[in-house]
């Protein structure tokens, strides 16, 4: 069955550092999707990229960039110049297209800024 | 357009009491889910519909049932609650159609205390 690997339970940052969140996969499916989600302290989840195993592009969107390698199995999400408001729960999800409805989390990352 | 809502938002129950959350969604979704949030496991799908009538188990299904009697609402069933079931549960749903096949979009989430 896949599996998703979160190994940073809690990092911990100062304002406008730069911070990366490790992702490890496992799948024997060769079509996956790859996804992060962000859950603010209020408590919802907040869908933020999803990733096609076909498509091994880099994906930047403003602060956020995410850096997908298969020969890894790795799906790394770096947030630039941090801010209090990147605050949250991280959760990197990976769903097989042979079972695709039943998406697997990891246990996720505490992301905490200080300002 | 309202999204996933979930009720009721907190809920206490004693063990052996039973309860149905709700969930309901306006976007006409074929596929819903219910997750469980649980401290440093992420979330785990407990079940899962992909259209009126058609409802199938998750990765920890024990203790609950679910149906879907209309495309719009999901309930989750507890017949006789454990502590062990103390979470916060997640309902979601997404679109089957191609492009939107596996974007989840998360309701607020119910917090159950089973004492």
């Amino acid at each position: 069955a896949q599996k998703v690997t979160q190994a940073q339970t809690e990092i911990s940052v100062v304002e406008k550092e730069d911070v990366t969140l490790d992702c490890v996969y496992e799948t024997r499916d060769t079509t996956y999707y790859l996804f992060w989600y962000k859950q603010p302290p209020s408590g919802e989840l907040v869908f933020l990229i999803r990733r096609n195993s076909f498509d091994e592009q880099n994906e930047i969107s403003g602060r956020y960039s995410w850096n997908f390698q298969k020969s890894t199995s790795s799906f790394n999400f770096t947030i630039t110049a941090s801010q209090v408001v990147d605050s949250a729960v991280y959760f990197c999800a990976l769903s097989e297209a042979r079972n695709n409805n039943d998406m697997r989390f990891g246990a996720g990352t505490r992301l905490t800024v200080k300002p | 357009n309202a999204g996933v809502t979930q009720t009721p938002k907190f809920q206490v129950l004693k063990t052996g009491q039973s309860m149905t959350l709700q969930c309901a969604q306006d976007m006409n979704h074929e596929y819903m889910s219910w997750y469980r949030q649980d401290p440093g496991m992420g979330l785990r799908l407990i079940h899962y519909s992909v259209g009126a009538g058609i409802t199938d188990q998750g990765e920890v299904p024990n203790g609950y049932n679910v149906s879907r009697s209309t495309t719009e609402d999901f309930p989750l069933r507890l017949l006789s609650a454990a502590p062990s079931q103390t979470s916060v549960y997640f309902c979601a749903s997404r679109s089957l159609g191609l492009l939107n096949h596996y974007e989840q979009y998360f309701g607020p989430g119910t917090r159950l205390t089973v004492t």
